[in-house]
C-alpha cells in the first residue's frame, strides 16, 4: 500500500466557485478524518468517518462544507461558494481504532490539498 | 472545551544539544498523548505515543514524558541534528474518535 493519497495537491479558484477534494485512505483503515490547517497553526478537526458513516462533524464547519465516504473507501470534501477565508491546507488521514496496549491509534496523513481562493 | 497549548515561538538550538518542547492541556484528562513531526508542505508523521500510566517513553534519540498532575507532556530530542528541524505537534483523543492537535512548535537546529 502506498499510503494515504490526496488529489489535487494544489487548487486555485475564484471566490464563489465550488471545489472538491478526494482522499484515498490506506485500504484496511476504517477510520477517515479531514483536517484543515493554516500557516502557523496545527491541524483543525473538520469531520470523521467510520466506514461510510460520518460520526462527527466540527461545529465550526459551515453548511458550505460537505463530506462523503460513499462505500467506506475513498472520501470527498466539497466546499461550495468558496470564500477567501477557506484558503488553507486540507489534510486527510486514516487510521485503525486504538485497541490493546500495542496499538497507537496513530493517524496516517496524506500530503494535503492546498486551496487558494482568489 | 479541551485545549492543547504548545509554545508558538520557534525554538532555535545548537546542533548536538538537547531540544525540549512543551505541550500543556486543559479541561481534559487524556488516556494518552501522541507526538507528530511535520515538515513544510507535508502531512504530519506519527512519532511516539505515551499513555497516562507511563511516566516516560523513549525511541532512539527521542524521549517523551507525561505528567498528569501538571497536565503536561515534554518532548526531548537528544544529540540534535539539523535534520531534526521541523514542526512538532502534540495531540490526543478528545473523544473515542476525535483527535485534536496543538498549534505546534517549530524547531530549528543550527550547525
Amino acid at each position: 500500500d502506498t499510503g494515504v493519497s490526496q488529489d489535487p495537491r494544489h487548487k486555485i479558484t475564484k471566490r464563489g466557485q465550488n471545489v472538491t477534494f478526494r482522499c484515498d485512505p490506506i485500504s484496511e483503515h476504517n477510520r477517515l478524518y479531514w483536517y484543515r490547517q493554516t500557516l502557523g497553526q496545527g491541524p483543525e478537526f473538520l469531520t470523521y468517518f467510520q466506514n461510510e458513516a460520518q460520526l462527527e462533524k466540527s461545529r465550526l464547519l459551515s453548511d458550505r462544507f460537505s463530506a462523503e465516504r460513499p462505500k467506506g473507501s475513498f472520501s470527498t470534501l466539497e466546499i461550495q461558494r468558496t470564500e477567501q477565508g477557506d484558503s488553507a491546507m486540507y489534510l486527510c488521514a486514516s487510521s485503525l481504532p486504538p485497541q490493546g496496549l500495542a496499538s497507537t491509534g496513530e493517524l496516517f496523513f496524506g500530503e494535503g490539498s492546498r486551496l487558494t481562493v482568489l | 472545551s479541551q485545549k492543547i497549548e504548545q509554545n508558538s515561538e520557534a525554538l532555535n538550538i545548537q546542533e548536538g544539544k538537547t531540544a525540549t518542547l512543551t505541550c500543556n492541556y486543559t479541561n481534559y484528562s487524556p488516556a494518552y498523548l501522541q507526538w507528530y513531526r511535520q515538515d513544510p508542505g507535508r502531512g504530519p508523521v506519527f512519532l511516539l505515543l505515551i499513555r497516562e500510566n507511563e511516566k516516560e517513553k523513549r525511541k532512539e534519540r527521542l524521549k517523551v514524558t507525561f505528567d498528569t498532575t501538571l497536565k503536561q507532556s515534554l518532548f526531548h530530542i537528544t544529540a540534535s541534528q539539523p535534520a531534526d528541524s521541523a514542526t512538532y505537534l502534540c495531540a490526543f483523543y478528545s473523544s473515542a474518535s476525535k483527535i485534536i492537535f496543538g498549534s505546534g512548535t517549530r524547531l530549528s537546529i543550527r550547525p
